[in-house]
C-alpha cells in the first residue's frame, strides 16, 4: 500500500534561519507530489507541485523553494526565515487513476 | 477549477444525519466532485468523490444533482469524532497536476 511519511511533526526555528522539510511517498511511482501550507484559521494554500524529478511549479511567489531529488521525495527550503513563513506545512501525493490525493501528517512551523 | 461555495459552519447532534451542500455553479464537464475531511493538526482526508448521481461508501453519500450545480455530502448517524472540517473540491483530481484549491471549507460541530 501508499503511505506518505513527512517530518518533523514540529519546528520552532528564529527569523533568518534556514529551513528543509521533507516528505517520502512509499509503494508508488512517479506520484505528482505538492506542497501546501495552512495558516491559523484558513484554509489551504498550493505553494508548489511536481510532476516529475527536477519538475517544481510555484503557484506563489514567497520565500520558499522546492525541489524533488528523487521520484518519491520532495522538499520544502527557505534560506532565510520570515515569521509570515509560520504554519501548517502539508506534503501531498497523487497517481494516476487514484481518486483524490493522500496528504502527509504535516508540520508545524513557528518563526520567532 | 471550478469555485465552490459551501457554509461555513454547521451544528449538530449525535445520532443525527448531517448534509453538507456546496454549490459550484461553473463545473466542467470533466470536473469531478471530491469531499475531504481534515481534523486540528492533521492533513485533510479524502471522504467521497463523484461525478453524477449518487456515490455511497462506508463513510459518507454523496448526492449530486443532474445539473451538477451542486452536490451534497451525507453523513449518517453522526457522532462527536466526525467534528471536524469538511472541504468540498471540484476539478479533475484524478492525479491532476495541477494541484486541488481548498477553500475555507465547512466546519461542523456536532453536540452530544
Amino acid at each position: 500500500s501508499q503511505t506518505i511519511h513527512q517530518w518533523p511533526a514540529t519546528l520552532v526555528q528564529p527569523v533568518g534561519s534556514p529551513l528543509s522539510l521533507e516528505c517520502t511517498v512509499e509503494g508508488t511511482s512517479n506520484p505528482n507530489l505538492y506542497w501546501y501550507r495552512q495558516a491559523a484559521g484558513r484554509g489551504l494554500q498550493l505553494l508548489f507541485y511536481s510532476v516529475g524529478i527536477g519538475q517544481i511549479s510555484s503557484e506563489v511567489p514567497q520565500n520558499l523553494s522546492a525541489s524533488r531529488p528523487q521520484d518519491r521525495q520532495f522538499i520544502l527550503s527557505s534560506k532565510k526565515l520570515l515569521l509570515s513563513d509560520s504554519g501548517f506545512y502539508l506534503c501531498a501525493w497523487a497517481g494516476t487513476g487514484v481518486n483524490g490525493y493522500t496528504f502527509g501528517s504535516g508540520t508545524r512551523l513557528t518563526v520567532v | 477549477l471550478a469555485k465552490t461555495t459551501q457554509p461555513i459552519s454547521m451544528d449538530s447532534y449525535e445520532g443525527q444525519e448531517v448534509n453538507i451542500t456546496c454549490s459550484h455553479n461553473n463545473i466542467a464537464t470533466n470536473d469531478y466532485i471530491t469531499w475531504y475531511q481534515q481534523f486540528p493538526s492533521q492533513g485533510p482526508r479524502f471522504i467521497i468523490q463523484g461525478y453524477k448521481t449518487k456515490v455511497t461508501n462506508e463513510v459518507a453519500s454523496l448526492f449530486i444533482p443532474a445539473d451538477r450545480k451542486s452536490s451534497t455530502l451525507s453523513l449518517p448517524r453522526v457522532s462527536l469524532s466526525d467534528t471536524a472540517v469538511y472541504y468540498c473540491l471540484v476539478g479533475d483530481t484524478r492525479g491532476g497536476a495541477d494541484g486541488l484549491t481548498f477553500g475555507k471549507g465547512t466546519h461542523l460541530i456536532i453536540q452530544p
